[in-house]
């Protein structure tokens, strides 16, 4: 079954601590993308990757930080230097020259 | 700056009538649109997409309609059912494959059996 896992689907972290979220895909896609929801707001773009080792600042990367060692595999950090990092994260992936994003379930991160 | 603009937060609908969800945008620039719905605790789904060469596009139940002077593209449901009810989002971009997606904020559609 090819698709998108992001672990864990709930997350809780005190103030002050980093925290990695995980994004894992099988369907072989190139690109991969970080997005942030908050509540009567739409998706916006946190970071994005279109090949292994590299990355791209998205709409609203500060606070946050990524890699992208292997091709299925794009886990993001939000750092104690995010703000207001309470939110619905999204982990999505594309084909190169494909239009459409696959989105994964996401994962709720409260930090107490 | 919201460029993308989904004005209706929430929509009500019979099952089997028509569900119309209006999307504005405000950049000139973008030539290609989509849809996703949402479900709660779940990822936006890929529902239809409209490039800005065509004014409609059909999938099924599904159809999307884009007027440029206007900047406005609609989702029309028929009929609607009650498993459509979920939060619909239109997205925008610059190009065909472009990495960023600028999103609406939503439109959560509830269909009443």
């Amino acid at each position: 079954d090819g698709g998108i896992t992001q672990s864990p689907k709930y997350l809780f972290r005190k103030e002050g601590q980093n925290v990695t979220l995980s994004c894992e895909q099988n369907l072989n896609h190139d690109a991969m993308y970080w997005y942030r929801q908050d509540p009567g707001q739409g998706l916006r773009l946190i970071y994005y990757s279109q090949i292994v080792n590299d990355f791209q600042k998205g709409d609203i990367a500060e606070g946050y930080s990524v890699s992208r060692e292997k091709k299925e595999s794009f886990p993001l950090t939000v750092t104690s230097a995010q703000k207001n990092p309470t939110a619905f994260y999204l982990c999505a992936s594309r084909i190169h020259g494909k239009d459409t994003q696959y989105f994964g379930p996401g994962t709720r991160l409260t930090v107490l | 700056d919201q460029q993308v603009k989904q004005n209706s937060p929430s929509l009500s609908v019979q099952e089997g009538r028509i569900s119309i969800l209006n999307c504005d945008y405000t950049n000139s620039m973008f030539d290609y649109f989509l849809w996703y719905k949402k479900y709660p605790a779940e990822g936006p789904t890929f529902l239809i997409s409209i490039s800005s060469i065509k004014d409609k596009n059909e999938d099924g139940r599904f159809t999307v309609f884009l007027n440029k002077s206007a900047k406005h593209l609609s989702l029309h449901i028929v009929p609607s059912q009650p498993g459509d009810s979920a939060v619909y989002f239109c997205a925008a971009s610059y190009q065909t494959g472009a990495n960023n997606l600028f999103f609406g904020t939503g439109t959560r559609l509830t269909v009443i059996p």
